[in-house]
């Protein structure tokens, strides 16, 4: 198993500019999420979802955008990106429909700068 | 006030010493909590759980502590490999759901 996997691994941006950041998991799990990890803040829920067709906001959804087509893919989309979106990104999957009930599984992560 | 609070360190502590962290979170509604480790540029993966009655594993030793609302991890004869950031995690409610809510992380560093 791959497990979870992530694309790009960096990426700079200037502001305005759209990108969809992937990931997928092999492992068969409902739920998937997306945080952010910045200095001194810990890592943030953007979105989550609790199966396929089934999307919700986390703590910090603004300026992003997710959809889950399918249980494998999870892709995050950054509108139109701003400096204050420069940050590591890390989409994670688990086996329940909710959050906490069983481990979650990080991918590797996407560090992304916007100029 | 943070729903989970950690001191951020960074710890400097000699190999084969013991190092404790504690994590504080303002829920007393919280029912799950886990410590997760993050390696330097790496993602966080699940070091244990945290169960009511404390739990061990090998070196590692977790406490829970609901009337005070805090949970602490102890190291024991600690290795040049347990050098990583600490996460306290706790399940939580955000917005009505859920959640799983990070501290900020404690940096170890175990020196030779």
């Amino acid at each position: 198993n791959a497990g979870v996997t992530q694309t790009p691994k960096f990426q700079v941006l200037k502001t305005g500019q759209s990108m969809t950041l992937q990931c997928a998991q092999d492992m068969n799990h409902e739920y998937m999420s997306w945080y952010r990890q910045d200095p001194g803040m810990g890592l943030r829920l953007i979105h989550y979802s609790v199966g396929a067709g089934i999307t919700d906001q986390g703590e910090v959804p603004n300026g992003y955008n997710v959809s889950r087509s399918t249980t494998e893919d999870f892709p995050l989309r950054l509108l139109s990106a701003a400096p204050s979106q420069t940050s590591v990104y890390f989409c994670a999957s688990s086996y329940s429909g909710a959050a906490g009930y069983n481990e979650q599984f990080f991918g590797p992560g996407t560090r992304l700068t916007v100029l | 006030r943070k729903e989970v609070e950690q001191d951020p360190g960074p710890f400097n502590v000699p190999e084969g010493a013991t190092v404790a962290f504690n994590c504080t979170y303002s829920n007393s509604a919280s029912q799950s909590f886990f410590w997760y480790r993050q390696d330097c540029r790496k993602e966080p993966k699940l070091l244990m759980s945290v169960y009511s009655s404390g739990n061990e594993d090998g070196r590692f030793t977790a406490q829970l502590n609901r009337a005070s609302q805090y949970i602490s991890l102890l190291i024991r004869d600690s290795k040049l490999s347990d050098s990583a950031t600490y996460l306290c995690v706790v399940r939580g409610v955000i917005q009505g759901a859920q959640k799983l809510v990070f501290g900020q992380g404690t940096r170890l560093t175990i020196n030779p």
